[in-house]
């Protein structure tokens, strides 16, 4: 079937750029999301991108697309304490299925 | 306030019991959702719902039962058929076919 991969863990210090990465194997793929979940709490839309865009930003937040190798990520600017989560990464196809990553959970120091 | 609602928030079961989560939401929101979390994987849906009186089965909806006879309501049962049903059990709603509104959760264990 087909996959959606993070990493498990990122830790950064708090005023750093955090990096988050995803891959995923399904080439039919229309949206790519992502979502933040904090300790005990459901999950949070952040923000999505088109397949058809390559970069997307909002405030802090930067998605960056590479269509041809499959590839995700989100940059969140000046990490704050607050950010401390598992953010999914989650991608939907033309059927309108829905894969989730199994989440990155993101430490800030201070 | 708009939101999504569920309960309870902790639940245990006996081996052999059948249990029902609530999922209410008032967002107007014609389709609901059904998914399990289990540590270190990504969230497998169960059920899901497009409209009132119709739901459709999603990857692991083996040992689960779901009805939607009110817009607001999608409640799910974890039946004594689920082998392994301790989890964290997610309700989301949304209006554009990607889930975007997910409850507080009800994380569920079998003693």
């Amino acid at each position: 079937g087909e996959d959606v991969e993070q990493s498990l863990f990122l830790s950064v210090r708090e005023g750093d750029s955090s990096v988050i990465n995803c891959t995923y194997t399904d080439s039919s793929s229309t949206y790519l999301y992502w979502y933040k979940q904090e300790p005990g709490a459901g999950l949070q839309l952040l923000t999505y991108i088109f397949s058809n865009m390559d970069m997307k930003q909002d405030q802090r937040l930067t998605v960056l697309l590479n269509k041809k190798d499959k590839h995700l990520s989100l940059r969140i600017a000046d990490t704050q304490t607050g950010d401390s989560a598992i953010y999914f990464c989650a991608e939907k196809n033309y059927n309108n299925d829905m894969r989730f990553g199994a989440g990155t959970r993101l430490t800030v120091k201070p | 306030d708009g939101g999504i609602t569920q309960s309870p928030k902790y639940l245990f079961r006996k081996e052999g019991q059948n249990v029902t989560l609530s999922c209410e939401q008032n967002l107007n929101h014609d389709a609901m959702y059904w998914y399990r979390q289990d540590p270190g994987q990504g969230l497998r849906l169960i059920y899901y719902s497009q409209i009132v009186n119709d739901f459709q089965k999603g990857d692991i909806a083996e040992g689960y039962s779901v009805s939607r006879e009110k817009k607001e309501s999608f409640p799910l049962t974890v039946t004594s058929a689920q082998k392994n049903p301790t989890a964290f059990y997610l309700c989301a709603s949304s209006i554009s076919g990607v889930p975007q509104y997910f409850g507080p959760g009800t994380r569920l264990t079998v003693l």
